[in-house]
């Protein structure tokens, strides 16, 4: 069975103080992963997409890493616009086109 | 342009009654996802629209789900005899092509069935 976990649940930084975000995956094979930013009272916002192990993507203070179990969400120097749920999924091969997503990382970023 | 745009953005109805969300995709993208997002819960898939093939049915929870999309564009998920469970966001998704491409959401719409 396909399966997201991510971790930690909800993380507290001060402005400024880097961290990063963890999502384990088990899948029989990765179509792709894709990390997502959610808001209180909106939908899902596209972030990044990672297809193969070492991989890497970046945006502004955002950097996403894959490996074959595992993907990184690092932020650095986060500021307090940074928080929110940040959200990742997998396509898998046997799964039609549905996405499988973990239970999200709340994060909130401190004045 | 304009994203994928969900009616109504939120939606009050009683236990029992039948009710419609609707779903504008973005325009030219031609597979169409639903999701429910339960409180804390994550995002649960529904089911799948590309083209004209049969939609993936497999994420719908009861015969009470149902979803229609007209025309290759505008989508209508149906519940029928709503139930408290039911209660939650339903998020609607649509993507350029199918196959693991990524997935833009709609700002979604709350069912509160009371």
């Amino acid at each position: 069975e396909d399966q997201v976990t991510q971790s930690p649940e909800a993380l507290r930084l001060q402005e400024g103080e880097s961290s990063s975000l963890n999502c384990s995956y088990t899948v029989s094979g990765l179509r792709g992963l894709f990390w997502y930013r959610q808001d209180p009272g909106k939908g899902p916002e596209f972030l990044f997409t990672l297809y193969s192990a070492g991989e890497e993507k970046e945006k502004e203070r955002l950097k996403a890493t894959l490996t074959k179990k595992e993907s990184f969400l690092h932020i650095t120097a986060p500021k307090p616009e940074d928080s929110a749920t940040y959200l990742c999924a997998v396509a898998p091969y046997n799964a039609g086109n549905m996405l499988t997503f973990g239970g999200g990382t709340r994060l909130m970023v401190k004045p | 342009g304009a994203g994928v745009s969900q009616s109504p953005s939120n939606k009050v109805t009683e236990k029992g009654k039948d009710v419609e969300l609707r779903c504008d995709p973005i325009s030219g993208h031609t597979a169409l996802y639903w999701y429910r997002q339960s409180l804390g819960q994550g995002l649960e898939f529904l089911i799948y629209f590309q083209g004209n093939s049969a939609p993936d049915k497999s994420g719908l929870p009861s015969d009470r789900f149902s979803a229609e999309r007209t025309g290759g564009s505008v989508s209508t998920l149906t519940i029928q005899r709503t139930q408290q469970e039911d209660s939650a966001v339903y998020l609607c998704a649509s993507s350029l092509r199918e196959g693991g491409y990524e997935q833009y959401f709609g700002p979604g719409t709350r069912l509160t069935v009371t």
